[in-house]
């Protein structure tokens, strides 16, 4: 079975500090995609990555970077410089990967980042 | 483009009540989604449809039922609404890719059952 741990449940730093929101995986599977998504206050789950099993490079996008490291099962995800806007939960989620099938995501229970003045 | 609408956005039942959540799409995706999410847990998949006429089972599909007439619509029905419905509630949709899909998220309906 799948299962995605995200072991901080909240955290609060103050705006332009760096933090890092860890995720851990399980899976049997040896070809799987990882997701990071973010639920602001108004509550809708946003996207912002996704990344497949073969590619461990890290990713950077503005503010946000990520790093997958298979050898470990992790894929944290990285706000530099950290915006009170930034305030949100933010949750990992893994699927397996069958093509032309429904993508049934395993989400990590979330962290939520607390970014004040 | 309205993506994902999910009505109501706020609904509250008393128990053994029933009602529909109503979810629509306008992107022209296959596969549609309901996840419920409880409170400090993460999202978990109630029920999906990989097209209009095909539904599955999820990981928590007891108590819910769903159907998928039209590539737009996918409502999630509540028969005999308990306290263990309360929720959140979100819709998705993804369109067929090659590896895993990326889920379009409704804002969710937050259901009380007292």
């Amino acid at each position: 079975a799948q299962k995605v741990t995200q072991a901080q449940t909240e955290i609060s730093v103050v705006e332009k500090e760096d933090v890092t929101l860890d995720c851990v995986y399980e899976t049997r599977d040896t070809t799987y995609y990882l997701f990071w998504y973010k639920q602001p206050p108004s509550g809708e789950l946003v996207f912002l990555i996704r990344r497949n099993s073969f590619d461990e490079q890290n990713e950077i996008s503005g503010r946000y970077s990520w790093n997958f490291q298979k050898s470990t099962s992790s894929f944290n995800f990285t706000i530099t410089a950290s915006q009170v806007v930034d305030s949100a939960v933010y949750f990992c989620a893994l699927s397996e990967v069958f093509t032309g099938t429904a993508s049934k995501l395993t989400f990590g229970t979330g962290t939520r980042l607390q970014v004040t003045l | 483009n309205a993506g994902v609408t999910q009505t109501p956005k706020f609904r509250i039942l008393k128990i053994g009540q029933s009602m529909t959540l109503q979810c629509t799409q306008d992107m022209n995706h296959n596969y549609m989604y309901w996840y419920r999410q409880d409170p400090g847990m993460g999202l978990k998949l109630i029920y999906y449809s990989v097209g209009a006429g095909i539904t599955d089972k999820g990981e928590v599909p007891n108590g819910y039922n769903v159907s998928r007439s039209t590539t737009e619509d996918f409502p999630l029905r509540l028969e005999l609404a308990a306290p263990s419905q309360t929720s959140v509630y979100f819709c998705a949709s993804s369109l067929t890719v090659s590896g895993a899909n990326v889920l379009t998220f409704g804002a969710g309906s937050r259901l009380t059952v007292l």
